[in-house]
């Protein structure tokens, strides 16, 4: 069936270095990814998307890399800070008959910025 | 956030009790969803409305019902609220042809 997962529940990194959060996906028909964040007490919040005829999209110290051939989605952060603590969620649009732009969220990754 | 107001933001009710979770945008946006999000899960998809003449069921419609005032209004109703309905809620909006949504701040409901 289609799903959208993470390999990690957890990341802990020190304040400065870059960070990598991983989603694994399903559906090989899914053309559009995103990343949000989700800060306690707070609905998830855009951070950067990607379609599926893209590789690589860059924003503001975060990078997102698709791998379509192993259905693998990453989110990078540059210089990770305090300010980036908060649970990662990726999600995808499935392309489905009757999806009409549902997203399948995955389960999210917990990121601590130690200082 | 401001953009996306929920109310009520905390809601503590009993088994069998009808509550209805409000949501409001500033946005602009025809596109408006309900999500539920547990511990441990990520988020759900319980309806959706593209116009105001448009509702839709998402993946877990069941034990809810959905009202779309206007553009900016879309209502979420518990009939009869039941334990394993505690969660989370989210409402979302989205622009046509967005496919990432603008969530609002949540409503956590406690039903007893």
């Amino acid at each position: 069936g289609e799903s959208v997962g993470l390999h990690l529940p957890t990341l802990s990194v020190q304040e400065g270095d870059n960070s990598i959060i991983n989603c694994a996906y399903s559906n090989s028909a899914s053309d559009y990814f995103i990343w949000y964040k989700q800060e306690s007490g707070k609905g998830p919040q855009f951070i950067i998307d990607i379609r599926s005829n893209m590789d690589k999209r860059q924003g503001q110290r975060v990078t997102v890399l698709l791998n379509k051939t192993v259905k693998h989605l990453s989110l990078q952060i540059a210089a990770t800070q305090p300010g980036d603590s908060a649970v990662y969620f990726c999600a995808e649009t499935g392309s489905r008959r009757g999806s009409q732009g549902n997203l399948i969220f995955g389960k999210g990754t917990k990121l601590s910025v130690k200082p | 956030d401001a953009d996306v107001t929920q109310t009520p933001r905390n809601r503590i009710t009993k088994t069998g009790k009808r509550i209805m979770l409000e949501c409001s945008q500033t946005k602009g946006h025809d596109r408006m969803y309900w999500y539920r999000q547990d511990p441990g899960l990520g988020l759900r998809l319980i309806y959706y409305s593209f116009d105001v003449k448009d509702i839709n069921k998402g993946e877990i419609s069941d034990g809810y019902s959905v009202s779309r005032q206007a553009q900016a209004k879309f209502s979420l109703s518990l009939e009869s609220a039941i334990p394993n309905q505690t969660a989370l809620y989210f409402c979302a909006t989205s622009d046509v042809g967005d496919g990432w949504k603008f969530f609002g701040p949540g409503t956590r409901l406690t039903v007893l």
